[in-house]
């Protein structure tokens, strides 16, 4: 069974902070995500990578960062979080074979004061 | 881009109706509809998808169907139940790129006894 492993399920930060969300996969997925999800808006693709030290931008990608160093690995950065950035924070991982289906982390809900 | 449209936002239905949610999308080349369900508090899960070259699947008491022509597919669940409480998304993508999906806003689906 695919696990996708979020670093926390709640952060509490402050405006201004350098906040890091980790993401970790054991599939050997060649494919990570990283969303954001409100209420009515659904789920907003920030960051994608699909190979390690690669990256592209998703739909919103202002104020956010992100870092594959690793296969299994996918880090999104808040530069200077913002209160605009509490939000609940999904990852997820596919397989690089085709369209395949992406598998999600517990996500992390996110908090700035 | 592509765009995926999703009706209706909340959906209430009497246990053992079914029930119907809709998508649309608007890229023409996309060739992959999974559909995800999440329940309060949890991460989402896939439930059922379907691919381009068919125009319906079913599994149990789900189904999909897909109308290329028109570019929208459809979620049915039939005999429905309480645990068939939660919000759905539908996505798309199309091959390559990563398999980056565009997600609905999402319907919020409430099964009353």
């Amino acid at each position: 069974d695919v696990k996708v492993t979020q670093s926390s399920r709640y952060l509490v930060k402050r405006t201004g902070e350098k906040v890091f969300l980790e993401c970790v996969q054991d599939m050997d997925h060649e494919n990570m995500f990283w969303y954001r999800q409100d209420p009515g808006l659904g789920l907003r693709l920030i960051y994608f990578s699909y190979d390690v030290k690669m990256k592209e931008k998703g739909d919103i990608p202002e104020g956010y960062s992100v870092s594959r160093e690793k296969k299994e690995r996918f880090s999104l950065i808040l530069e200077s979080a913002s209160t605009n950035q509490t939000s609940m924070y999904l990852c997820a991982s596919s397989s690089g074979y085709g369209n395949q289906p992406q598998h999600f982390g517990d996500g992390t809900r996110l908090s700035i004061l | 881009g592509e765009n995926v449209e999703q009706h209706p936002s909340t959906l209430s239905v009497q246990e053992g109706d079914s029930a119907v949610i809709k998508c649309t999308y608007s890229d023409s080349a996309s060739n992959y509809f999974p559909w995800y369900k999440q329940e309060l508090g949890k991460r989402p899960q896939l439930i059922i998808d379907i691919r381009s070259n068919v125009g319906e699947k079913k599994d149990q008491r789900i189904a999909v169907t897909l109308n290329k022509t028109a570019k929208h597919f459809s979620l049915h669940i039939t005999e429905t139940q309480p645990e068939d409480s939660a919000v759905y998304f539908c996505a798309a993508s199309k091959a390559g790129g990563g398999n980056k999906l565009t997600f609905g806003t999402g319907t919020q689906l409430k099964v009353e006894l």
